[in-house]
């Protein structure tokens, strides 16, 4: 499945360090999400983008700021991330907001 | 607000026996219900989805899951479960009233030889 690639795979990093995630979809969806899944939790939804507009921001803390330049390409910036960040991050892409949603194979980011 | 519960956070079962998870939502408008599979170190795969029509919805890998309206369920069923099943099954409920999707805490399917 290559409707929607992620890179990296694997991320380390320390906690002054600054990197960003990169999201891609080739399925000329209209929307597009990250969301973060931690061991033994629940698949959070982080922000949304609608026609490259943030739609929705689940009060993420500001040490993530995503970034949407058009509708195939989704950033998630990354600074002074603590340990408790260390998860893997998911992306996915739908038509729209309500429709079914495909995802790419995350990003598994360590914090050190 | 929407939500969905899978009252089951994981599943044990014999190789070639039955299974089925469920799921169950509280929405009192239309809702579009799915069921993704999340293997090792991967992202979510669609394995069906009920939009509208015939209540029973055939997927991928012989699962199928039935929309029960009455009960707001959308339970996962597959007759005959092979070693390559197991894996993370999420169940999911959005609609055009709410316009987003909701996620389900998850259960852990694992099938033993």
């Amino acid at each position: 499945e290559t409707g929607v690639t992620q890179t990296p795979r694997h991320l380390v990093m320390g906690m002054t360090n600054k990197k960003s995630l990169k999201c891609e979809q080739h399925l000329g969806h209209n929307a597009m999400y990250w969301y973060k899944q931690s061991a033994k939790k629940p698949l959070e939804l982080m922000f949304v983008y609608n026609f490259k507009e943030q739609t929705e921001n689940n009060s993420v803390p500001s040490r993530f700021s995503p970034e949407c330049p058009n509708s195939s390409h989704l950033f998630l910036h990354l600074h002074t991330l603590q340990p408790e960040d260390s998860a893997l991050y998911l992306c996915a892409s739908s038509q729209d907001s309500a429709d079914t949603q495909y995802f790419g194979p995350g990003t598994r980011l360590t914090v050190l | 607000a929407q939500s969905v519960t899978q009252l089951d956070s994981q599943v044990p079962v014999f190789e070639e026996a039955p299974v089925e998870l469920r799921c169950n939502y509280s929405s009192s408008v239309s809702v579009y219900l799915f069921w993704y599979v999340q293997y090792p170190n991967q992202g979510l795969q669609l394995l069906l989805k009920y939009l509208s029509g015939s209540t029973l919805v055939k997927g991928i890998n012989g699962f199928e899951a039935e929309f029960n309206k009455s009960q707001t369920s959308f339970h996962l069923r597959k007759p005959s479960v092979h070693i390559s099943d197991t894996a993370e099954y999420f169940c999911a409920v959005s609609g055009y009233n709410f316009n987003k999707f909701y996620f389900g805490s998850g259960t852990k399917l694992n099938v033993k030889p």
